[in-house]
């Protein structure tokens, strides 16, 4: 049963045009992260949320930039797509804290594709 | 920083055979939590194991995986491989505040009739 929901599913656009996505989770967690997979399938985190604040900022590009409203929802735009762009975008949450509760959960991501 | 190394691309095995996907780590941490994530075609990962306690083995779905930091492994392991396991495996390790998971490279599993 999905409880992260990402929107859109799949988005393509033209180099140089702003794109967001969107990221909704229903866990009642307090962290939430957007990790990149590429073409070759590696996944790696790019910014993770804590109650709204900013904890990891990995070595990403300014044109990404993380928006969070609260903690059930993280957003992430892109100025200025280049074509490297082109990947799949996964959402996820947490609980921190606490034996075990530190198991992220998934959305569904967004594929971008970058023309 | 922490890696994790997955040294199997692609790992084929028969059905009805055992499976092993290995994974070893390098870290600075003392205490973090180690993780088996699968990825169907088209899905989300979604965890398959979680273990944080040294030479406990943890099983899930048929699944098991030991904790072994003396080698810094945490391979994955079943004893008899189903068509439906066949997917992509991730190896992953959270860092001590699990604010983040560091992913290996994936192994593409595929089971044969």
């Amino acid at each position: 049963e999905t409880a992260v929901f990402q929107t859109p599913n799949y988005h393509v656009t033209q180099v140089g045009n702003e794109v967001s996505f969107n990221c909704k989770q229903t866990l009642g967690h307090d962290t939430m992260y957007w990790y990149k997979q590429d073409s070759k399938k590696l996944l790696k985190i790019m910014f993770s949320y804590n109650n709204k604040q900013l904890i990891v900022n990995e070595t990403v590009p300014r044109r990404f930039s993380p928006q969070s409203s609260d903690k059930a929802h993280l957003n992430l735009r892109i100025k200025s797509v280049e074509p490297e762009d082109s990947a799949v975008y996964l959402c996820a949450s947490s609980q921190t804290g606490g034996e075990g509760q530190d198991t992220q959960y998934f959305g569904p991501g967004t594929r971008l594709l970058v023309l | 920083g922490d890696s994790v190394t997955q040294t199997e691309g692609l790992v084929t095995v028969t059905e009805g055979l055992p499976v092993k996907l290995n994974c070893t780590y390098q870290t600075t941490y003392l205490t973090i939590a180690f993780f088996w994530y699968v990825q169907y075609l088209n899905e989300a990962p979604q965890v398959l194991l979680r273990s944080s306690t040294d030479n406990k083995r943890t099983e899930h779905q048929g699944f098991h995986a030991t904790l072994h930091k003396s080698s810094s492994s945490f391979h994955l392991q079943k004893s008899s491989a189903q068509l439906s396991d066949s997917a992509l495996y991730y190896c992953a390790l959270s860092d001590c505040m699990g604010y983040k998971l560091t992913f290996g490279t994936g192994t593409s599993l595929l089971v044969d009739p």
